[in-house]
């Protein structure tokens, strides 16, 4: 079966600028998560979806960060305006149900200048 | 919401060695997982164990979990030089939606 999808896989901005990302999951997984994995640290939870509802997003910094997943598939990230602390790799992840082992896609790496 | 920590924070070994990583959280789970992370890579799932198991092993990995001291341990035997890479252990929240709490994880080395 395929995997996760991401794009892009690297991403350069500078600070104030916008920029977006995308997750295509496993084909029929419900749950879909975005993380934030700055470096040297685990990754953070930014947003969990069932299907096209949210879940948690209690620490997506929704004054800049924004998130949506069309019809229960797809998946994208914005952020909006970019600040230097934002560099990081954003990781998707699906799984079939939301306890059950999670599928990471390869991450893309944002760096904001 | 949770965090499983992880100890040590980062172990060197030579090959063919075992090495045991330990992970411990605060409050009642559904499971928990391991994940390692290859430098620069996803993140990869290893294994999940449930609250009511105590023992789970996948090829050379073995994992155990005691409930009631909220720790668990991970046991890699006869590493490779492919097992250099961050191990970071999941609890699974019991409520609410039941989220992964990643740790900064366990950085293991193994020497040739």
């Amino acid at each position: 079966e395929a995997g996760v999808a991401q794009s892009p896989r690297y991403k350069i901005i500078e600070k104030r600028q916008s920029v977006a990302f995308w997750c295509n999951p496993i084909s029929g997984h419900a749950t879909l998560y975005w993380y934030q994995q700055i470096l040297g640290q685990g990754p953070k939870l930014l947003i969990q979806f069932q299907n096209n509802g949210v879940v948690d997003d209690s620490q997506l910094p929704k004054d800049r960060f924004s998130a949506e997943r069309l019809k229960g598939v797809d998946s994208t990230l914005k952020i909006q305006p970019a600040k230097l602390e934002d560099s990081a790799v954003y990781l998707c992840a699906s799984s079939s149900y939301h306890y059950n082992e999670q599928f990471f896609g390869p991450g893309t790496r944002l760096t904001v200048l | 919401s949770q965090q499983g920590e992880e100890d040590p924070q980062a172990l060197s070994i030579q090959e063919g060695e075992n090495a045991t990583m330990n992970c411990s959280y605060k409050t009642s789970i559904n499971n928990l997982q391991w994940y390692r992370q290859n430098s620069g890579r996803g993140l990869v799932h290893l294994i999940l164990i449930r609250s009511n198991e105590r023992e789970k092993h996948s090829g050379r990995l073995r994992v155990t979990l005691d409930t009631s001291k909220k720790s668990s341990s991970l046991l890699i035997t006869a590493s490779r030089a492919a097992d250099t890479a961050s191990y970071f252990c999941a609890p699974s929240e019991i409520q609410g939606a039941q989220k992964l709490v990643f740790g900064q994880g366990t950085r293991l080395t193994i020497n040739p």
